[in-house]
C-alpha cells in the first residue's frame, strides 16, 4: 500500500490559491492518486483522482509530477467554505483507498 | 437518493458490551467500505464487499470484528466484548463498479465508558 505524507497544516488567503502537496514515493504504477476533504462532523468528500496526466474538474486541479512521486491539488480560489482537512490518497488494484493524516486547511478572511 | 446512511449516528456502551452498526449504501453501488477514524488521524481501512463477497480485510480487524452485507445491499459491522481503544468514528463508504468516487456516510461515533 502507498503511504502519503502531507503536511499538517496550512492557511490560505480567501480569494487566492490554495495549493496543497502530498508525497507519495512509493505509490506503484496502478495506484490512483485521491484527493478527498472532510469538514468537521462530515464524511469525507471526493475532490479529484488521476494517475499519470494533470486532472481538472469544477472544484479543483490536480498536478502530478513526471515520476508521480508527489502531487498537488490546488483550489484556484479558496473560500471560507473550503476550509477543511485534506486527505490525498492512493487507491490501485487491491481496490481500497489508503488515506494520509491530511492537511488541514484555513481559508482566513 | 439520500446518499450513505448509517446508523445510528451515536453510540455509547459500557466495555465488554457488543455493539453493532448499519450502513445503508447508495442504490445499484456494489463496493461497501468501512472506515475507522481516531481524533486527528485520517480514515483506516478496515473492511470491503462488492456485492455480497467480503474481498479484503485488514489486519486493524481483529476477531472482535465482524462485518457482513447480505443480498448485497447493506451493511453490519459488529465489535464484541469492546474494549476502550474501540472508542472512534466508523464511517461507511460506497462506491460503483467503475470505483471512480466513493461516497460516504456521517459516520457513527462510537464511545466506550
Amino acid at each position: 500500500d502507498a503511504k502519503t505524507t502531507q503536511p499538517p497544516s496550512m492557511d490560505c488567503a480567501e480569494g487566492r490559491a490554495a495549493n496543497l502537496p502530498c508525497n507519495h514515493s512509493t505509490i506503484s504504477g496502478n495506484e490512483y492518486v485521491y484527493w478527498y476533504r472532510q469538514i468537521h462532523s462530515q464524511g469525507p468528500q471526493y475532490i479529484i483522482h488521476g494517475l499519470k496526466n494533470n486532472e481538472t474538474n469544477e472544484m479543483a486541479s490536480l498536478i502530478i509530477t513526471e515520476d508521480r512521486k508527489s502531487s498537488t491539488l490546488i483550489l484556484p480560489h479558496a473560500t471560507l467554505r473550503d476550509t477543511a482537512v485534506y486527505y490525498c490518497g492512493a487507491q490501485g488494484g487491491s481496490e481500497k483507498l489508503v488515506f494520509g493524516k491530511g492537511t488541514k486547511l484555513t481559508v482566513n478572511p | 437518493d439520500t446518499g450513505v446512511s448509517q446508523d445510528p449516528r451515536h453510540k455509547i456502551t459500557k466495555r465488554g458490551q457488543n455493539v453493532t452498526f448499519r450502513c445503508d449504501p447508495i442504490s445499484e453501488h456494489n463496493r461497501l467500505y468501512w472506515y475507522r477514524q481516531t481524533l486527528g488521524q485520517g480514515p483506516e481501512f478496515l473492511t470491503y464487499f462488492q456485492n455480497e463477497a467480503q474481498l479484503e480485510k485488514s489486519r486493524l480487524l481483529s476477531d472482535r470484528f465482524s462485518a457482513e452485507r447480505p443480498k448485497g445491499s447493506f451493511s453490519t459491522l459488529e465489535i464484541q466484548r469492546t474494549e476502550q481503544g474501540d472508542s472512534a468514528m466508523y464511517l461507511c463508504a460506497s462506491a460503483d463498479i467503475s470505483n471512480t468516487e466513493a461516497f460516504f456516510g456521517q459516520g457513527t461515533r462510537l464511545t466506550v465508558v
